[in-house]
């Protein structure tokens, strides 16, 4: 069965402070792990696909990369409007259906 | 372009009634997705539609169900509301490319239902 781990489950930053979020996945074969940021009342807002080990993938304060086992966001200086939940799911081949993880709530105090 | 689109965005039921609630994909998209979201599960799939048709299903009761019209746009319905049923409901949307092609799910604000 395919699932997806998310560590940690909360993390508070200080405005500036980097660090990185993991995602651990068993899939049967990968077809393309996403990225979504997710705040309060809202719809996940996408934010990065990877399809294969070794990629890497830029978005402002954002960076995904992805290993055969996990994926890693970075958020280099954050600012308190990057404050929400991040989500991370992976596609299997062949399938529509995504498959979440809980989610890392990060919060970016000023 | 604009982008997927939930209605209602609230809505209060009791238990033992049904609801449908409506989803509008991203112009020229055709697969539209439902998914649960509730605080102590996460999310979950519940089906996906494609071409009018349903292509895949998640662990959910026959209680819940969906359809999709010919302009891609796509309705679920619960029936015999149960307390548990109370939840975020997102749709996404996509392409609806198969096999290996890479294509994206993008995703409505969802309907909070909140079951009493």
């Amino acid at each position: 069965e395919d699932q997806v781990t998310q560590s940690p489950e909360a993390l508070r930053l200080q405005e500036g402070e980097s660090s990185s979020l993991n995602c651990s996945y068993t899939v049967s074969g990968l077809r393309g792990l996403f990225w979504y940021r997710q705040d309060p009342g809202k719809g996940p807002e996408f934010l990065f696909t990877l399809y294969s080990a070794g990629e890497e993938k830029e978005k402002e304060r954002l960076k995904a990369t992805l290993t055969k086992k996990e994926s890693f966001l970075h958020i280099t200086a954050p600012k308190p409007e990057d404050s929400a939940t991040y989500l991370c799911a992976v596609q299997a081949e062949g399938a529509q259906k995504l498959v979440f993880g809980q989610g890392t709530r990060l919060t970016i105090n000023p | 372009k604009a982008g997927v689109t939930q209605t209602p965005r609230y809505l209060i039921k009791t238990r033992g009634q049904q609801v449908t609630l409506s989803c509008s994909p991203i112009s020229g998209h055709r697969s539209v997705s439902w998914y649960q979201q509730t605080p102590g599960q996460g999310l979950q799939f519940l089906f996906e539609y494609f071409s009018e048709t349903q292509r895949n299903k998640g662990n959910f009761p026959g209680r819940f169900s969906g359809r999709q019209f010919s302009n891609s746009r796509s309705e679920m319905n619960v029936s015999t509301l149960e307390l548990g049923d109370s939840a975020l409901y997102l749709c996404a949307s996509s392409l609806g490319n198969s096999g290996g092609t890479k294509e994206t799910q993008y995703f409505g604000p969802g309907t909070r239902l909140l079951v009493l």
